[in-house]
């Protein structure tokens, strides 16, 4: 059964770090393209940072760009999104999801961790 | 970066009925326009991509159609399961990939 699994969510002051992780199973992680995408308190599907299979390349959305960090271990079958600066904008659940080629659809994604920058 | 705009923001339906969720780009986009349904603390379902093919296990009442710049997502008999938050998402033009602002689906 294909899973994805965030987990490092929680409750961190502004200007704090977070580091958030992902873990698949079920099928070839190193084959697939993996994403982070949030969504904040009743609002909409955002998306925030993008790696290839091989991690050769990275994306991110302007706002997370020299704040947030996404990596992967392919031989840990993990992905990861270290969050440095963190304001109360960034507050929301973080799902990770895989896509077979980058211009493709997001096909799979897991449940969620919940982030909250609060003082 | 493509803006993704939908409408309605809520649609509220009978049991059993029909609904049309539209789905607008600010360019083109071709065919490379994915639907996903969302139920609150679940994860994100892809339902259809490439504008018009069905995801895996996906039931026929949900289709989808469209091209360039106007989609729309069709669900007829709607059963209670199908009430949730539906978003559009490009992956033509990235990075970003954007997402509409979602439609919610409700009971009538």
């Amino acid at each position: 059964e294909l899973q994805l699994v965030e987990s490092g969510g929680g409750l961190v002051k502004p200007g704090g770090s977070l580091r958030l992780s992902c873990v698949v199973s079920g099928f070839d992680f190193s084959n697939y393209n993996m994403n982070w995408v949030r969504q904040a308190p009743g609002k909409g599907l955002e998306w925030v940072s993008s790696i290839s299979s091989s991690a050769s390349s990275v994306s991110y959305a302007d706002s997370m760009k020299g704040r947030f960090t996404i990596s992967r271990d392919n031989a840990a079958n993990s992905l990861y999104l270290q969050m440095n600066s963190l304001t109360a904008d960034d507050t929301a659940i973080y799902f990770c999801s895989l896509d077979d080629y980058g211009a493709s659809p997001f096909d799979y994604w897991g449940q969620g961790t919940l982030v909250t920058v609060s003082s | 970066e493509i803006v993704m705009t939908q409408s309605p923001a809520t649609l509220s339906v009978f049991l059993g009925g029909g609904a049309t969720l539209s789905c607008r780009a600010s360019q083109s986009v071709s065919r490379s326009l994915a639907w996903y349904q969302h139920k609150p603390g679940q994860a994100p379902r892809l339902l259809i991509y490439d504008a018009s093919t069905r995801a895996t296990g996906v039931p026929a009442r949900f289709s989808g159609s469209g091209s360039e710049t106007e989609f729309t997502l069709t669900i007829r008999s709607l059963q209670s399961e199908d009430f949730a938050v539906y978003y559009c998402q490009q992956y033509y033009n990235w990075p970003p990939f954007t997402f509409g602002q979602g439609t919610k689906l409700e009971i009538k």
